[in-house]
């Protein structure tokens, strides 16, 4: 079965990095997308970016411009996450999600999604 | 401020239907699939609706998707209160070459 298993928790001091980590299972990973999501505590679902790890192709929301880099590495099925000089308002849960097929569209039709990832930025 | 505009709550009785609007632009909901997702408490998103009307298996035909021109709806027949939830619409947005979410809607089971 489909299967996204993500990084735990992680604690980050104003100013550091954090990557998060999304494992792949039951499906070939470089046939489809994976979506980053995150959500702020009581906000709603903010799209983050995609990553097609067949083209090695990335792109993302204008808003992490400069700061987010999403990678993969097809040898585990594993992909990454980084978010770099973090703010108190990064702190959120941040999810991976199964997009459709790379041959397809980058509609965000996700069927599976990882249990998400706390980032908390704290000094 | 989100692209997409859902109302932040709706509220219904066991049994009823209960309606959840999404509004949007031509860039977005006017000429690409609408998406509809399901939160519940501490839980991840899970796909209730895709391509506008259709459902996953193992999604109740209680839920029934909607679009017309730069809006869509998601309705729920039946209520039951295992559907106390967050609902979120998203689409593609071609101008801004990403997707877009509604802010989200919280539904209560009276």
């Amino acid at each position: 079965q489909v299967q996204l298993v993500q990084s735990g928790a992680a604690v980050k001091k104003p100013g550091a990095s954090v990557k998060v980590s999304c494992k792949a299972s039951g499906y070939t990973f470089t046939g489809y997308y994976i979506h980053w999501v995150r959500q702020a505590p009581g906000q709603g679902l903010e799209w983050m970016g995609w990553i097609n790890p067949n083209s090695g192709t990335t792109n993302h929301a204008q808003k992490f411009q400069g700061r987010v880099t999403m990678t993969w590495d097809t040898s585990i099925s594993t992909a990454y996450m980084d978010l770099s000089r973090l703010r108190y308002d990064d702190t959120a849960v941040y999810y991976c999600a199964r997009g459709l097929t790379v041959s397809a569209t980058l509609f965000p039709e996700c069927h599976y999604w990882g249990q998400g990832t706390l980032v908390s930025v704290s000094s | 401020q989100s692209v997409l505009t859902q109302p932040p709550s709706a509220s219904g009785t066991p049994g009823q239907r209960v309606t959840i609007s999404c509004s949007g632009s031509n860039s977005n909901i006017g000429s690409n699939p609408l998406y509809w997702y399901q939160q519940l408490p501490g839980a991840a998103p899970k796909l209730l609706i895709y391509r506008n009307n259709q459902r996953p298996s193992g999604v109740p035909d209680r839920f029934f998707g909607s679009k017309s021109g730069t809006s869509a709806s998601l309705a729920i027949n039946g209520l039951r209160s295992e559907d106390e939830a967050d609902y979120y619409c998203a689409a593609w947005d071609d101008r801004l070459s990403g997707v877009v979410f509604g802010g989200g809607t919280k539904l209560t089971v009276l």
